[in-house]
């Protein structure tokens, strides 16, 4: 199983709102990642949490806040966002593999939209 | 950030063509991935390549990891119109806590029934 789900699948909200993305996983993965996605572009990572605890911070604005609360759970707050952070939030996570390397799988993304 | 250079931008083909995409890097990588992407999901990995020479299949597909650690190619034979969608490479350098992929600009792939 290589599952990795997220909630909600579509969210709008206002620039004054507050909502969180949720992501879990039940395969054991040690690190857990989250993108945001422009339409026909690639993923651009985000945030990343190494046995739940942040590791990489991509320069991200604060009005977007990481937590991990366990090793199976990843949420992404958002507080006072704009327009231009509508696109596909996207989750991951990985294992490193015993004979070496990473996969990362991804979770079906939430669309948000912001108006 | 830097990217991998996947071109063209879009590739168009008949149903039951064979078709063949590159990835290539001026960096070495350690694993290369390739994922496919429908509209409003999110990336599914279709083929993980972890050793330089190493070719590996999945169904209808295969992949490669080049000898020098700086390219992969995908083939993609008999096409069909489930195919459509948008292919992304993607390279890692680091495992563990750096752990971080670095994407291609992905391909666009239709196919003509």
């Amino acid at each position: 199983d290589t599952e990795v789900t997220q909630t909600p699948k579509h969210l709008v909200m206002g620039m004054t709102n507050k909502k969180s993305l949720k992501c879990e996983q039940h395969m054991g993965h040690r690190a857990m990642y989250w993108y945001k996605q422009k339409a026909k572009k690639p993923p651009e990572l985000m945030f990343v949490y190494s046995y739940e605890k942040l590791s990489i911070n991509e320069s991200v604005p604060s009005r977007f806040s990481p937590e991990c609360p366990n090793s199976s759970l990843l949420n992404l707050h958002l507080h006072a966002l704009q327009p231009e952070d509508s696109a596909l939030y996207l989750c991951a996570s990985s294992q490193v593999r015993t004979s070496g390397g990473e996969t990362q799988y991804f979770g079906p993304g939430t669309r948000l939209l912001v108006l | 950030g830097q990217q991998l250079n996947q071109s063209p931008q879009s590739m168009f083909i008949q149903e039951g063509e064979d078709v063949s995409m590159n990835c290539t890097s001026s960096s070495i990588f350690n694993t290369w991935l390739w994922y496919k992407q429908d509209p409003g999901e999110g990336p599914v990995l279709l083929i993980a390549l972890y050793k330089a020479g190493e070719l590996t299949s999945n169904g209808r597909l295969t992949a490669q990891f080049g000898i020098t650690r700086k390219d992969s190619f995908l083939n993609i034979s008999a096409s069909i119109p489930s195919d459509v969608g948008i292919y992304f490479c993607a390279g890692q350098r680091h495992t563990g806590a750096n752990s971080k992929l670095t994407f291609g600009k992905g391909i666009t792939l239709s196919v003509r029934p």
